[in-house]
């Protein structure tokens, strides 16, 4: 079975350009979880889609990032217009539904360097 | 609010030798706790978890870990570390909206 799979593993791009990320979840998970973890510090929460609705998007930084989840499958995240600090890797994660959802499974990963 | 602190961001130990890594955890309810692990290139990989069953989990690996509630703390342990031990370790807890919150990374370097 297929893991979590990211897309691009690591993007380097100029401040004011725009970039989007990919994340392909498990086959049949309904919860999908985007975390970003800055240089140094802690892994810190995005957002939360169950299937193609936005469950909980308190974490995202500002009106510069825009997720969605065409369909309740694959999950993009933009960020448009990149900023320095928006420098580090982003993390993609899925779970499934009901007693099982505490159980995310991670992606490796996305390291966005903004220049 | 939840929140994790882990105690030592580089931790390193002779190859047979005991690894301790520390996670205290702050948490206004019952939480559930996690140890993943980060290996290079990888993705986060977990290693056990804690769900209010008993106090002692085992993991993958040979890791295992101990909820003590009364010093909120959830330490991942090894009795002997092996090479392939060397990887970043993260502790998480998380809370009844199943957001999770991590602690700022351990890595682990194995001295031969």
């Amino acid at each position: 079975e297929a893991g979590v799979t990211q897309f691009p593993s690591h993007s380097v791009i100029e401040k004011g350009q725009t970039v989007t990320l990919r994340c392909d979840p498990i086959s049949g998970h309904d919860n999908l979880y985007w975390y970003r973890r800055v240089m140094g510090k802690e892994i810190k929460f995005l957002l939360h889609f169950v299937k193609e609705s936005k469950q909980d998007e308190s974490g995202m930084p500002n009106n510069r990032f825009l997720a969605e989840r065409t369909g309740g499958t694959y999950s993009t995240l933009k960020v448009q217009p990149a900023e320095l600090e928006d420098s580090g890797v982003y993390f993609c994660a899925s779970s499934q539904g009901g007693l099982a959802k505490n159980i995310q499974y991670f992606g490796a990963g996305t390291r966005l360097s903004v220049l | 609010a939840q929140s994790v602190t882990q105690l030592g961001s580089h931790v390193s130990v002779s190859e047979g030798a005991l690894v301790l890594l520390r996670c205290n955890y702050s948490s206004s309810v019952p939480p559930y706790l996690f140890w993943y692990v980060q290996y290079p290139n990888q993705g986060l990989q977990l290693l056990l978890k804690y769900t209010s069953a008993a106090t002692l989990v085992k993991g993958i690996n040979g890791f295992e870990a101990e909820f003590k509630k009364s010093e909120t703390s959830f330490h991942l342990t090894k009795p002997s570390a092996h090479m392939s031990d060397a990887a970043e370790y993260f502790c998480a807890v998380s809370d009844p909206g199943n957001q999770f919150y991590f602690g700022t990374g351990t890595s682990l370097t194995v001295i031969p």
